[in-house]
């Protein structure tokens, strides 16, 4: 029930082409869908974020994409630049709960 | 702002010995803050949730006599790791929980190394 699975665990993407990492859950109750990215040896950054009020929230050329109906969501990095190459982590909270959910995490290259 | 700072970044000491990391909100209030462990290529693992001027909440198979975490002020927590020993070297990554945002901010994180 607390688990989110995250796929796909690598992506190479060319430079300027779309990244889609995806994401499940099975806790109706979560309500606060949030994006890490991160370096290496760095702390995770909160990349953008999203309630399942809406289907859509775009921030730059980051885009988060939910489904309720489906318990998915997903993100889209588009115009994929090499300085994008990082680990990404999808991650849930419910608001009765502190602590959020990670998923296992994506490690995105971005290529020339 | 939601600026969260950690340190050290990093450490190497010697097995047997005690390694405190200081993790700080340095912009807003954080009620609550929560100590992570990475291994490696994994995701995090949340090993406790620290509220301030409480008892920390372990998460399971976590040793909290091994984990000593204090949360003495709004904008500190602190985690010590006892007597430490190589299998508990491992990057060690705070975050902290504006109240203000539903948002959790993560610190940079500390490479500790035990020989």
């Amino acid at each position: 029930q607390q688990q989110v699975k995250q796929s796909p665990q690598s992506l190479i993407v060319q430079k300027g082409g779309i990244s889609i990492i995806n994401c499940a859950y099975e806790n109706t109750a979560f309500d606060y869908f949030p994006w890490y990215q991160q370096f290496p040896g760095k702390g995770p950054a909160l990349l953008i974020a999203i309630r399942p009020d809406v289907s859509e929230k775009k921030e730059g050329r980051f885009t988060i994409s939910f489904n309720k109906s489906a318990k998915q969501f997903s993100l889209h990095i588009m115009d994929s630049q090499p300085g994008d190459s990082a680990t990404y982590f999808c991650a849930a909270k419910s608001g009765t709960a502190s602590k959020l959910t990670f998923g296992t995490g994506t490690r995105l290259q971005v290529t020339l | 702002g939601a600026v969260v700072s950690q340190h050290p970044s990093r450490v190497i000491c010697k097995s047997g010995t005690s390694v405190k990391i200081e993790c700080r909100s340095l912009d807003f209030q954080a009620t609550t803050m929560f100590w992570y462990r990475q291994f490696p290529k994994q995701s995090l693992m949340l090993m406790a949730t620290s509220n301030e001027g409480s008892k920390a909440t372990y998460e399971q198979g976590v040793e909290k006599d091994k984990f000593l975490i204090n949360h003495a002020s709004l904008t500190l927590s602190t985690l010590t790791v006892t007597s430490a020993h190589p299998e508990d070297s491992s990057f060690y990554i705070c975050s902290a929980r504006d109240q203000r945002a539903l948002g959790q901010f993560f610190g940079p994180g500390t490479r500790l190394t035990v020989l």
